[in-house]
């Protein structure tokens, strides 16, 4: 079955320290990729996308992600993460006109 | 300048009203979308509209009516309301229905039904 996986549903990092978050999908073919935030109370907002070429973006707020073929995965990174990163990130891929969302990965950061 | 706006944010009603949540984008995109997300953060879509004809309509109950008066507008009205309908309700708009249109969020609804 075609799916998006978030593995991790809850990060604590310190702040200043660097980030990963985790996304793998299960399609027949590469869909477009996509990372959004949604920070409290807020809708989501865009953070980067992949269609196709360098398989490392960069996206708003320091953020970049890396796409992996052989592992299916886009994980997104954060060299080093601020208290105003706290928020909730949702992984997207969208193999045809529609998008399809992973269950999300809620962020904390401690001082 | 809200590029995807919605009305109400917030909506507390009980079980059995009909209501609705209005959406409006500025964009100048011809595609809207209504999403559901769940107590557990899980988003998933409803409708589509591209030009105002409904290009996707996932299985949700008929008591869900999108109405699409223009380009710029999708409302999601809701009758006999139930309590699992109990959500928060994004709009989205892109561009287009395409492979590379990007999705941009309102900043949601939030429906409780008592």
């Amino acid at each position: 079955a075609q799916s998006v996986t978030q593995p991790d549903i809850h990060i604590t990092v310190s702040e200043g320290a660097s980030l990963e978050l985790r996304c793998n999908y299960s399609y027949g073919a590469t869909p477009y990729l996509f990372w959004y935030v949604q920070s409290p109370g807020q809708g989501l907002q865009l953070l980067l996308k992949y269609f196709s070429g360098d398989t490392l973006v960069q996206g708003i707020k320091g953020f970049e992600a890396e796409f992996k073929r052989s592992q299916s995965s886009f994980n997104l990174r954060k060299p080093s993460v601020h208290w105003s990163d706290a928020a909730e990130y949702f992984c997207a891929v969208k193999p045809g006109n529609q998008f399809y969302f992973g269950t999300g990965t809620s962020l904390t950061v401690i001082p | 300048d809200t590029a995807v706006s919605q009305t109400p944010k917030y909506l507390v009603t009980q079980m059995g009203n009909d209501k609705s949540i209005k959406c409006e984008q500025n964009l100048g995109h011809d595609t809207m979308y209504w999403y559901k997300q769940d107590s557990k953060k899980f988003l998933k879509i409803m409708f589509s509209y591209n030009n105002k004809e409904l290009i996707i309509n996932e299985t949700v109950p008929n008591r869900f009516s999108p109405k699409s008066p223009d380009k710029a507008h999708l409302n999601l009205h809701i009758n006999s309301l139930e309590l699992g309908d109990s959500a928060v309700y994004f709009c989205a708009s892109s561009p287009g229905a395409g492979l590379r249109d990007t999705q941009y969020f309102g900043p949601g609804t939030r429906l409780t039904v008592l």
